[in-house]
């Protein structure tokens, strides 16, 4: 079974912390996808990887940033994290066959609430 | 990618079948038909997807039309565990993006 990782599954932090959110696959993978959760607006993507060290902004990357060092990990930064980031948070991942990314595998999530 | 049309709610019975529509009438041809659900507080988790054939795993059945225009997710004995938001999209795969619209939230009643 594909298994993916997030580093909390609760997070509190304050108004201007860095904050970094963790995940981990284990299904050697090549692609991986941040997304937030908010009521109302669904899921949407923030930033996604094709490969180590690659990154590509998704539909609202602003006030994020993502890195890549190695293939199994996609960490979520927040610079200077802000109430409006109080959010859940959702890594996936998949595989590509033949150039089509295939199913995505979602981690469990991280409620983060920033105060 | 194509959008995708949901009934925002559905009730079932537990023991019966759960059918859940979804269209997507601007589909194109190298677009697969996608189902994931998200139990509350949980991630998404995908459920089963195909192109053109009707497809079945041990989840649930996938049922697209003729046309390609409307499918139906089918959970053949619905129980209280399956109550989720279930989401239908439709993607090419050449990103690996995907659209979450609003999805159908399904009550499993005793």
């Amino acid at each position: 079974d594909v298994k993916v990782t997030q580093s909390s599954r609760y997070l509190v932090k304050r108004t201007g912390e860095k904050v970094f959110l963790e995940c981990v696959q284990d299904m050697d993978h090549e692609n991986m996808f941040w997304y937030r959760q908010d009521p109302g607006l669904g899921l949407r993507l923030i930033y996604f990887s094709y490969d180590v060290k690659m990154k590509e902004k998704g539909d609202i990357p602003e006030g994020y940033s993502v890195s890549r060092e190695k293939k199994e990990r996609f960490s979520l930064i927040l610079e200077s994290a802000s109430t409006n980031q109080t959010s859940m948070y959702l890594c996936a991942s998949s595989t590509s066959t033949g150039g089509k990314r295939e199913t995505q595998y979602f981690g469990p999530g991280t409620r983060l609430l920033v105060l | 990618d194509a959008k995708t049309t949901q009934p925002p709610s559905m009730d079932c019975a537990e023991g019966r079948a759960a059918n859940l529509p979804c269209n997507h009438s601007t589909i194109s041809g190298n677009e697969y038909v996608y189902w994931y659900r998200q139990i509350h507080s949980q991630g998404p988790q995908y459920i089963i997807h195909g192109l053109k054939n009707n497809e079945t795993n041990e989840m649930a059945s996938l049922i697209i039309t003729e046309d390609r225009k409307s499918s139906t997710l089918i959970l053949p004995h619905a129980t209280l565990r399956d109550t989720a938001v279930y989401y239908c999209i439709v993607t090419s795969g050449n990103t690996g993006k995907l659209i979450f619209g609003q999805g159908t939230t399904l009550q499993v009643k005793p």
